[in-house]
């Protein structure tokens, strides 16, 4: 099972701003490490959409933002729009698991 | 560009060894920058780490896969592999090999393969 916890689903009509949590712990995120987010649309891989906490990979647009603090990250996602409809994970490292993912968080635009 | 692509079988029976390779182009395996990694998620579930290797052959696994999974690296053909051994129904998902770009405290999954589905059942 995943040591780190998102909430199920987040949901919101076009153009509000919806938010993802990523709660961990103190040997994973509250240890310093990074937390990156990811982006998967059904049938497809997994895409790089943050990663350090808050840096978006070139073409991913400005209306994502991410943040971290303490044993806690977080997603936005400003003017929902209908292609943001996915699943989204968040991925640290634990010092006792190694690499680990978040429980992963399905949006749906409403 | 880089592009990792998984090959291998998409049905396996119970207590065989799944094996899976996975293919980079656009780029050398043989870099000390990132780990080579295997992932997968089964049917309507998250995804699980399952481990890693890196170009000169070590390699680690998650605590409930390790007596069962071997991770291997043949640089000569820049690819890498996965063996499960004694899969069970439990161990049907979709398998993704991905590079993890290594700038610590940050590692990070730049590249995924496309994701192969294998089944376990007889």
């Amino acid at each position: 099972q995943s040591v780190l916890t998102q909430p199920p689903s987040v949901s919101g009509a076009p153009g509000q701003r919806v938010t993802i949590s990523c709660t961990g712990s103190s040997s994973n995120i509250g240890a310093g490490y990074d937390v990156h987010w990811y982006q998967k649309l059904p049938g497809t891989a997994p895409k790089l959409l943050m990663y350090a906490n808050s840096n978006r990979p070139s073409g991913v647009p400005d209306r994502f933002s991410g943040s971290k603090s303490g044993t806690s990250a977080s997603l936005a996602i400003s003017g929902l729009q209908a292609e943001d409809e996915a699943d989204y994970y968040c991925q640290s490292y634990d010092s006792s698991l190694s690499y680990v993912f978040g429980t992963g968080t399905k949006v749906t635009v409403l | 560009q880089v592009q990792l692509q998984e090959s291998g079988p998409g049905l396996v029976k119970p207590s065989q060894t799944l094996s899976l390779t996975c293919t980079v182009s656009g780029g050398s395996i043989s870099s000390a920058d990132y780990y080579w990694n295997w992932i997968r998620q089964p049917p309507g579930k998250g995804l699980e780490y399952i481990g890693f290797i890196n170009y000169l052959g070590s390699t680690f696994s998650i605590p409930s896969l390790r007596s069962r999974v071997i991770i291997s690296v043949d640089t000569s053909k820049n690819q890498f592999s996965l063996r499960l051994r004694s899969v069970t129904a439990a161990d049907t998902a979709v398998y993704y090999c991905a590079r993890v770009r290594l700038i610590a405290p940050s590692d990070y999954v730049d590249f995924w393969g496309q994701g192969t589905l294998v089944t376990v059942s007889s």
